[in-house]
C-alpha cells in the first residue's frame, strides 16, 4: 500500500511569510501526528488529529497551527516565520495505538 | 514530565561485535516504549515496541521498570544496522511520542 506522502518536499521562505504543509495519510489510518525535526532539539511533537479533532498538542507557539480534513488528510501552518523555524517537518498516521508510520518530510528554510 | 534520553550520540562498533544502545526515561505511569530506525536516506520506521517482544533484524530490547530503561541490544552487528536510533515513549491511549535525541551508530567493517 502506498506510504504517507508529504508536499511538498522542499520549501524556502523569508522570515514573516507564512507556509502550509500538506500530509496524507496512509488510506484507512485516521490519525495524523507532526513532528518537527531539527539538530539541536531532536524530534518534536507538534500535534496529532484524529477524525478532523485535535487531540493533542505540543509545546509550540501558537504560530503553529494544524487542520485535518473528512478523508484524515492533514495540514499544518506556520505563520510568521522565523529563522528558528528551519527544520525538516515530519507527518505520521496510525490506526488508533498502532504503530506510527512517518512519511518522508518537508524540508522547511527560512532565510 | 516524560523524558527519553539517549546518553550516547554517537556509537561505533566493528562488524560482528555485541552492540548495545542505551536508553533512559521518566514517566510517572506505565508508558509503552519504542526503538525508531532512521537509515540514510531513508524515512523514520519502527524498529521495535515493547509489547511485541519480538526480535527485528537480531534486535532486542526489554523494559526493565526498576532501572527504567529499555535498552536496545544485538549480539552481533553487521554493516547494515548502521543508522540513526531513536527511543521513544507514548503514553496511554495518546499517539503522542516523545524522542530522545538519538544515537548514531556505525559499524565498521
Amino acid at each position: 500500500k502506498a506510504g504517507v506522502t508529504q508536499t511538498p518536499r522542499y520549501l524556502i521562505k523569508t522570515r514573516g511569510q507564512q507556509v502550509t504543509l500538506s500530509c496524507s495519510p496512509i488510506s484507512g489510518h485516521r490519525s495524523v501526528s507532526w513532528y518537527q525535526q531539527t539538530p539541536g532539539q531532536g524530534l518534536q511533537f507538534l500535534f496529532e488529529y484524529f477524525s478532523e479533532t485535535q487531540r493533542n498538542k505540543g509545546n509550540f507557539p501558537g504560530r503553529f497551527s494544524g487542520r485535518q480534513f473528512s478523508n484524515s488528510r492533514s495540514e499544518m501552518n506556520v505563520s510568521t516565520l522565523e529563522l528558528g523555524d528551519s527544520a525538516l517537518y515530519l507527518c505520521a498516521s496510525s490506526r488508533p495505538t498502532a504503530e506510527q508510520y512517518f512519511g518522508p518530510g518537508t524540508r522547511l528554510t527560512v532565510t | 514530565a516524560q523524558r527519553v534520553t539517549q546518553p550516547e550520540k554517537l556509537l561505533s562498533v566493528f562488524k560482528g561485535a555485541p552492540v548495545e544502545l542505551k536508553c533512559n526515561y521518566s514517566y510517572s505511569g506505565s508508558p509503552e516504549l519504542f526503538w525508531y530506525v532512521q537509515y540514510s536516506r531513508q524515512r523514520l520506521q519502527l524498529l521495535l515496541r515493547h509489547i511485541s517482544r519480538e526480535s527485528i533484524k537480531g534486535f532486542t530490547a526489554d523494559l526493565n521498570k526498576g532501572e527504567t530503561s529499555f535498552h536496545l541490544k544485538k549480539p552481533f552487528a553487521q554493516e547494515e544496522d548502521s543508522a540513526m536510533y531513536y527511543c521513544a515513549l507514548v503514553q496511554g491511549g495518546s499517539e503522542k511520542l516523545v524522542f530522545g535525541k538519538g544515537t548514531k551508530l556505525t559499524v565498521n567493517p
